[in-house]
């Protein structure tokens, strides 16, 4: 059973402060990583994706990726209220039948306080 | 225009009922997927098909069936409901059959939430 492990939280932070959320992977052979929002009561949504080693800024968000340690992250830059929410970690794994899928972790929750 | 939608939203039921989740994409994508959100938020794939045919079916019992009419619908029957069938189903779609690249993200519906009484 290949796996996609968060600390579940809550991870509290101050608004303005650095979130960092972090995430391991058991499938050697993944080869695309993924951050999902989930707001509560609704659908997750694609804040960035990552392929290569190292990081990948898009805006207020980094992604970093290690693929030898098999480690994930997402850092969230002056964190703001409205970023709290359940935060995905998603990992492209490999099945029996040869098709890959995405497997999800169980998600971190994520509070901003003002 | 909504991406990726599913209907109903909500979905109240006994137990030993049937019934049905549609979703329909309109994003052009060859892929799509059916997962199950339970209590513990734990988002785990169901099914999966691609260009309407079965390509991930993940130890599910057999009383849900997925149906793919189009590459561009997904629908999920599900006979003799169980209280333990209650969670949040989500449709979601993606360009390809996931392969380590661009095209393996997902987008998702807005999530159908199952209540067995």
């Amino acid at each position: 059973q290949k796996e996609v492990e968060q600390n579940s939280g809550p991870l509290s932070v101050p608004e303005g402060a650095i979130a960092s959320l972090n995430c391991t992977y058991s499938d050697r052979g993944s080869q695309s990583f993924f951050w999902y929002r989930q707001y509560s009561g609704k659908s997750p949504e694609l804040i960035m994706f990552i392929y290569s080693n190292g990081d990948k800024e898009d805006g207020r968000f980094t992604a970093q990726l290690n693929k030898a340690s098999q480690y994930v992250s997402l850092l969230i830059r002056d964190s703001q209220p409205s970023d709290s929410a359940t935060y995905l970690c998603a990992v492209t794994t490999s099945l029996n039948s040869g098709y890959s899928t995405l497997t999800f972790g169980k998600g971190t929750m994520l509070l901003v306080s003002p | 225009d909504t991406a990726v939608s599913q209907t109903p939203k909500y979905l109240v039921t006994q137990m030993g009922n049937d019934k049905s989740i549609k979703c329909e994409q309109n994003l052009g994508h060859d892929t799509m997927y059916w997962y199950k959100q339970d209590s513990k938020k734990f988002l785990k794939i169901m099914f999966s098909y691609n260009n309407k045919e079965l390509i991930i079916n993940e130890t599910v019992p057999n009383r849900f069936s997925p149906k793919s009419p189009d590459k561009a619908h997904l629908n999920l029957h599900i006979n003799s409901l169980e209280l333990g069938d209650s969670a949040v189903y989500f449709c979601a779609s993606s360009q390809d059959i996931p392969d380590g690249g661009p095209t393996d993200t997902q987008y998702f519906g807005p999530g159908t939430r199952l209540t067995v009484l």
